[in-house]
């Protein structure tokens, strides 16, 4: 069935530091990848998205790529920042009668002041 | 717009107990979406749901474990005769849906205690 594989599973990184977090999925009819920060004791919320007719996405320190032919996709974080510490999700988007998300097992990411 | 509700937010039951988790999409959704997370791992798929009908079900437990999204009222989510394994966070999500993936909205979880 479908399955998205993330790594790491943890990354401790110095602030200011980048941190990159690599994603692969198995479904080749994917066409939405989203990525998610979870806080301790808080819901997922969405950081950034990216299509699969796109390659890349930037939003500030935040950049997405895509690679289609490999299924890769990754999050790139830059200059990061102590309140960027949470777990991050990688999702790839399944069509199954509609589309549903499914998510990798996550990145516990912590910045060090 | 007030979000995806979830009710409760905590739920504590004793095995053999049943639990009833409440999910109310964000307005104009119509498709909800059901993940457990145990403590210090991932989301994982439980069922996908739209209005009077089960899309996809294959990450529900095969016994126990039932979902429903009726015409009116919130989607939910049943447990019978609960055990210790079953504790866990249970988030529900929704999207407007439509022909390519779009952003599915987490609400605050359900956190269920079996004691």
């Amino acid at each position: 069935g479908e399955n998205v594989e993330q790594h790491p599973s943890t990354l401790s990184v110095q602030e200011g530091d980048s941190a990159v977090i690599k994603c692969t999925y198995s479904d080749s009819a994917s066409n939405y990848f989203p990525w998610y920060k979870q806080e301790l004791g808080k819901r997922p919320q969405l950081i950034i998205d990216i299509r699969s007719n796109v390659g890349e996405k930037k939003d500030q320190r935040i950049a997405v790529t895509l690679n289609k032919t490999a299924k890769h996709f990754s999050l790139h974080i830059t200059e990061t920042q102590p309140e960027d510490s949470a777990v991050y999700f990688c999702a790839a988007n399944s069509y199954t009668g509609g589309f549903k998300t499914i998510f990798g097992a996550g990145t516990r990411l912590f910045v060090k002041a | 717009n007030a979000g995806v509700m979830q009710n409760p937010r905590h739920l504590v039951r004793r095995r053999g107990q049943e639990a009833r988790l409440r999910c109310s999409p964000m307005k104009g959704h119509s498709h909800v979406y059901w993940y457990r997370q145990l403590p210090e791992e991932g989301l994982k798929f439980m069922v996908y749901l739209q209005k009077e009908n089960i899309i996809d079900e294959s990450g529900m437990p095969k016994e126990r474990f039932s979902a429903e999204f009726p015409k009116e009222g919130p989607s939910i989510l049943r447990i019978q005769q609960v055990v210790r394994g079953d504790s866990a966070a249970y988030f529900c999500a929704s999207s407007p849906g439509g022909p390519q993936g779009t952003e599915a909205f987490f609400g605050q979880g359900t956190r269920l205690t079996v004691v």
